[in-house]
């Protein structure tokens, strides 16, 4: 079956920079890309970006242009996201999630079908 | 503030229906599918609607999806106390900043 596990919850120093990853199970890690989505505690759901595994291909929110960068490494199944310059409202949960995507006549089918855990990153001096 | 509106709120009682809106442009919904997800308290999001109106394996046909312009509307029938959830409304945004874009999210209450 489908999985993605995420790392543990990290506590951040504002100023600093959290790399949180996404181990994938259960199918071929390189033929899907991985979308980073987080909340803020009782707010909804923010998208952040997207990778390629294949190509390592990425593409940013304007929002975190110059402060995120997503990663892989395929020999272990696994994708990071990166946030540098951490501020108070970067706190927040992040999740990863295996996107489906494909572009048709009728416009961009792109969903999220397998969503990890999340990783709960606070920021607090 | 979310690209795509939804009503904050929305309550019925067991075994009722409900409907929840989804409102964007015609650079996301209107040119682009939509997808839905329900969050559980404490949980990940799980997808509940594809491509407008396909559901994944599994889940149950009390759930449907429509589309209409740039409008979207998720369906519930026969409400159960385990619907109470957070829903959110996708799609991607084909504008300047193209990416992906969610709804602001409906909590529904089942009363």
């Amino acid at each position: 079956q489908v999985q993605l596990v995420q790392s543990g919850a990290e506590v951040k120093k504002p100023g600093a920079s959290v790399k949180v990853s996404c181990k994938a199970s259960g199918y071929t890690f390189t033929s899907y890309d991985i979308n980073w989505v987080r909340q803020a505690t009782g707010q909804g759901l923010e998208w952040m970006g997207w990778m390629n595994p294949n190509s390592g291909n990425t593409g940013y929110a304007q929002k975190f242009q110059g402060r995120v960068t997503m990663t892989r490494n395929t020999s272990i199944s696994t994708a990071y996201m990166e946030l540098s310059s951490l501020r108070s409202e970067d706190t927040a949960v992040y999740y990863c999630a295996r996107t489906r995507r494909m572009r048709a006549v009728a416009g961009h089918s792109y969903y999220f079908d397998y969503w990890g855990q999340g990783t709960l990153v606070t920021v607090s001096s | 503030q979310s690209v795509l509106t939804q009503p904050p709120s929305v309550s019925a009682a067991p075994g009722q229906k409900v409907t929840i809106s989804c409102s964007g442009s015609s650079s996301n919904i209107g040119n682009n599918y939509v997808s839905w997800y329900q969050q559980l308290p404490g949980t990940a999001p799980k997808l509940l609607i594809y491509d407008n109106n396909k559901r994944p394996s599994g889940i149950p046909d009390r759930f449907s999806g429509s589309k209409s312009g740039t409008s979207a509307t998720l369906g519930i029938t026969g409400l159960q106390t385990g619907d109470e959830a957070d829903y959110y409304c996708g799609t991607w945004d084909s504008s300047l900043s193209a990416g992906g874009v969610f709804g602001g999210g409906t909590k529904l209450t089942v009363l």
